[in-house]
């Protein structure tokens, strides 16, 4: 019964190409967030998004787009992949009112 | 900005040494703290806030708002501490958390 969940778990494609990582939270949360993590470990956050607004990490290409299709679902697609793509991509969400976010197991994401 | 830095990448103790974590941040206002642990191939889970008080594990933080530091401490480190350890800050109504660069700590036997 996992709480927040990501898939795939690994994605494998060459640059140039779209993807999209799935991310399902059944905590009836309200707020979603989207973090990556490089190659040195570095945690950054790239999105938080809830019914009523985005914020976006000013760093974060626009290649990069949160889509919520509805309030358990928040999935990350991402247009024209590059080499620095690569990274592992953690899904979170948080309760209103709460700060402590609980965390997808990631999904490890290589550009070739 | 808000910024959380952990001095240390990587950290290696004894078992049953004590171990502390560094972490210091800057913000203007009042954060919330926490501290994150990833084991090994394992997502991200919440070992403590400051905000509870609590110790977790053996672990315990206490906000030293004078220093700006909120450091992780346990007396006597076990084998299965080694982990990769994050201090991140949030606030403001988005309540996106900045971590910091982590630390990876390894307790030998």
């Amino acid at each position: 019964d996992t709480a927040v969940s990501q898939t795939p778990k690994y994605l494998v494609t060459q640059m140039g190409n779209d993807k999209s990582i799935k991310c399902e939270q059944n905590l009836g949360h309200d707020t979603m967030y989207w973090y990556k993590q490089d190659s040195k470990k570095f945690l950054k956050i790239m999105f938080s998004y809830n019914n009523k607004e985005l914020i976006i990490n000013e760093t974060v290409p626009n290649r990069f787009s949160p889509k919520s299709p509805d309030k358990a679902h928040l999935n990350l697609h991402i247009n024209s992949l590059e080499l620095g793509d690569s990274a592992v991509y953690f899904c979170a969400s948080s309760q209103a009112g709460v700060n402590e976010q609980y965390f997808g197991p990631g999904t490890r994401l290589t550009v070739t | 900005a808000q910024r959380v830095t952990q001095p240390e990448k990587l950290l290696s103790v004894f078992k049953g040494a004590p171990v502390e974590l560094k972490c210091n941040y800057s913000y203007s206002g009042s954060p919330e703290l926490f501290w994150y642990v990833q084991y090994s191939r394992q997502r991200l889970q919440l070992l403590l806030r400051h905000i509870s008080r609590e110790s977790i594990k053996g672990f315990t933080a206490d906000l030293n708002k004078g220093e700006t530091s909120f450091h992780l401490k346990k007396p006597f480190a076990q084998e299965e501490d080694s982990a990769m350890y994050y201090c991140a800050l949030t606030s403001g109504s988005a309540r996106q958390l900045t971590f910091g660069s982590g630390t990876q700590l390894t307790v030998l036997p």
